[in-house]
């Protein structure tokens, strides 16, 4: 148990669509990091949030956006669905933008079907 | 662009054995890793944390990190059925960005 929790758990999504996923980081954290993992793959880096400003960004169209909260919980929001957005979506908050593993938690992650 | 590499298994390994699992990685200035592990349908989990060159060890799981190779090794000594996981490398790019490979599927047969 991380103490970083995900909404939704599960959900289906028609291409085309638009969906947020909610994050609610570990009490005292920060800064929240959101990674993609597709099927058989590693979690890939999306974007990450420090004190309500974006604070790095990877590789992803302008469709993914995110908002981080006074409270420091986060959305990440996905705009026209496509098929391979179809993933298990990760929040991981940490205490400040750092690079040190042992800071860094999971949460269980929202599962996201594209049809 | 920072790489990590890893051989997607599976890797099938008797019980009471020692697991071997691998990553390679690309850039010669990458300084710490770490070792997730993730259970089917779960989150990764934070196993291990390496930033000297050397072994570490913490319960039955030993880190090996050989940077003039550009490689790091995690072994699981006395392998048990409740190992068999994907076990992820990762390193740090970026204050903000932890680049993952693509995890190699461990099983252990009874």
């Amino acid at each position: 148990e991380t103490g970083v929790t995900q909404s939704p758990t599960h959900l289906i999504k028609t291409r085309g669509q638009q969906v947020t996923l909610r994050c609610s980081s570990q009490s005292g954290h920060n800064t929240v990091s959101w990674y993609q993992q597709a099927l058989g793959q590693g979690p890939q880096f999306i974007f990450q949030y420090y004190r309500e400003e974006e604070n790095g960004r990877g590789n992803f169209p302008p469709r993914f956006s995110g908002l981080q909260f006074p409270n420091y919980s986060s959305e990440l929001n996905v705009n026209a669905l496509e098929l391979d957005d179809s993933a298990l979506y990760l929040c991981a908050s940490s205490l400040v933008p750092g690079q040190s593993g042992n800071t860094i938690y999971f949460g269980e992650g929202s599962w996201l079907t594209v049809v | 662009q920072k790489e990590v590499e890893q051989n997607s298994g599976p890797l099938s390994v008797p019980e009471g054995a020692i697991a071997s699992l691998n990553c390679t990685y690309s850039d010669r200035g990458s300084q710490s890793f770490f070792w997730y592990r993730q259970y089917s349908g779960k989150s990764p989990e934070l196993i291990m944390f390496i930033y000297s060159n050397g072994d570490k060890e913490d319960g039955r799981f030993t880190a090996q990190l050989n940077k003039a190779s550009q490689y790091v090794s995690l072994l699981i000594r006395d392998s048990q059925p409740s190992d068999s996981a994907t076990y992820l490398c990762a390193l740090p790019s970026s204050a903000s960005k932890i680049i993952f490979g693509s995890g190699t599927r461990l099983s252990i047969r009874p």
